[in-house]
């Protein structure tokens, strides 16, 4: 069974421009989360998507949004990037998104310039 | 402050030795998990556990969590140069609803000299 997978692994913008990341989940999972890893903030939540609908939500400003589409792929989208914005955005995969394991993508490196 | 607090930051060992990493909680943890991750990768991952006292092994690693449910610890035994990377706790509900959250750990970095 094919792994979660993300595109692009990697993405250079610069500020103000969005930025679009598309994260394809393991067969049969329904749930995606997306984090944020930095080097000074470590591992953060995003969002929860289940069912095309966002179930949680963390705290983080609205230029951060997501979605998810009916085959359970998610996309999460920046607006008006800033330099703070570069990190590694990795999304999660589970069956339900309840006290569950969570399988990680290889993540997408965003520098923002 | 860190929900989630391991120790140490960071661990350099010779290739052969044992070594324990950390996870404490001030609050009680209802599913803690760890992943281990290669720079700039993502996260691989290890073992759950829910229960207190509950202990689970794969190959040289084991992970215990403790019976009060706030600490759990991962030890590795003979250590390999392919156990150099950084290890990740997490935990469900932390503070708040689960659907799909879980907090980290700040790491542990690992490095493993042949």
């Amino acid at each position: 069974k094919a792994g979660v997978t993300q595109t692009p692994r990697y993405l250079i913008k610069t500020r103000g421009q969005q930025v679009t990341l598309s994260c394809s989940p393991i067969s049969g999972h329904r749930s995606v989360s997306w984090y944020q890893q930095t080097p000074g903030q470590g591992l953060q939540f995003l969002f929860e998507y289940f069912s095309e609908t966002q179930r949680n939500k963390g705290n983080f400003p609205g230029r951060f949004s997501g979605r998810q589409f009916s085959n359970s792929r998610s996309e999460m989208n920046v607006s008006t990037l800033e330099l703070g914005d570069s990190a590694l955005y990795l999304c999660a995969s589970g069956r339900s998104g309840g006290e569950e394991t969570q399988y990680f993508g290889p993540g997408t490196r965003l520098l923002v310039l | 402050s860190q929900e989630l607090e391991q120790s140490p930051q960071s661990l350099i060992v010779q290739e052969g030795k044992n070594l324990t990493i950390n996870c404490t909680s001030s609050k009680t943890l209802y599913g803690l998990y760890w992943y281990k991750q290669k720079y700039g990768e993502g996260l691989i991952f290890l073992m759950m556990l829910q229960k207190g006292g509950e202990e689970k092994s794969h190959e040289k690693i084991t992970a215990k969590l403790d019976e009060k449910k706030q600490q759990s610890s991962l030890h590795i035994t003979a250590s390999q140069p392919s156990h150099a990377g950084i290890y990740l706790c997490g935990a469900d509900r932390v503070g708040g609803t689960s659907y799909g959250k879980l907090t980290f750990g700040q790491g542990t970095i690992l490095t493993v000299h042949p």
